[in-house]
């Protein structure tokens, strides 16, 4: 069981808004600590689309949106297009535990 | 541009040791604000954290691993290793190793990440 709750899977036609949410604990997100997001093609590794709650790396769309807010997170993708279907993740330190955790994992289906 | 390429046997038997290399290239084990980690995802499964080695030689381990892992570097060649002893079939998965970075330690991000490499714990 992960130390950060996803839901399995989300679904949305192209051209639509997605959101996943990331459920923690005080020790994790709750704790301050920094989020982020992780988009995985099948057969390929993570690649980092969103850190520190909304900051987005070099060549990530700007329609992929993060925040934060309590022991949550989520984040968002407007104008889904066909390549935005994939497997993503969050990830977080967790204080009580000592480690980065990562949250189970989010399938995207782009209707 | 930073690339991380992992290395070593896809196959190892159960009880012994699985030994992996990360080959860095674009930048330097020796920096003075990353941490390079290993990172290992079970097939159809989610991913986990294995701990990290930072330029002076610290270590960082899970804790649910701490006491079969080792994580070293070699300077010389820009590589960082990741040693797993007594492994079972639970420790098949791919096996990652990341680049670790953040204003604080405990908010690292980790870009950007190897391929990846499958290790298959079977007799």
């Amino acid at each position: 069981q992960s130390a950060l709750t996803q839901p399995p899977s989300v679904s949305g036609a192209p051209g639509q808004r997605v959101t996943i949410s990331c459920t923690g604990t005080s020790s994790n997100i709750g704790a301050g600590n920094a989020v982020h997001w992780y988009q995985q093609l099948p057969g390929t590794a993570p690649k980092l689309v969103m850190f520190d709650r909304n900051s987005r790396p070099s060549g990530v769309p700007d329609r992929f949106f993060g925040s934060k807010s309590g022991t949550s997170a989520s984040l968002a993708i407007t104008g889904l297009q066909a390549e935005d279907e994939a497997d993503y993740y969050c990830q977080s330190y967790d204080t009580s535990l000592g480690v980065w955790v990562f949250g189970g994992g989010t399938k995207l289906t782009v209707l | 541009q930073v690339q991380l390429q992992e290395s070593g046997p896809g196959l190892v038997k159960p009880s012994e040791t699985l030994s992996l290399t990360c080959t860095v290239s674009g930048d330097s084990v020796r920096n003075y604000v990353d941490y390079w980690s290993w990172i290992r995802q079970p097939p159809g499964r989610g991913l986990e954290w294995i701990g990290y080695i930072f330029h002076t030689g610290r270590t960082k381990i899970n804790p649910s691993l701490e006491s079969r892992v080792t994580i070293s570097a070699d300077r010389s060649k820009n590589q960082f290793s990741l040693k797993l002893n007594s492994v079972t079939a639970a420790d098949t998965a791919v096996y990652y190793c990341a680049r670790g970075h953040g204003d604080y330690v405990r908010d690292n991000r980790f870009d950007p990440w190897g391929q990846g490499t499958l290790v298959i714990v079977s007799s």
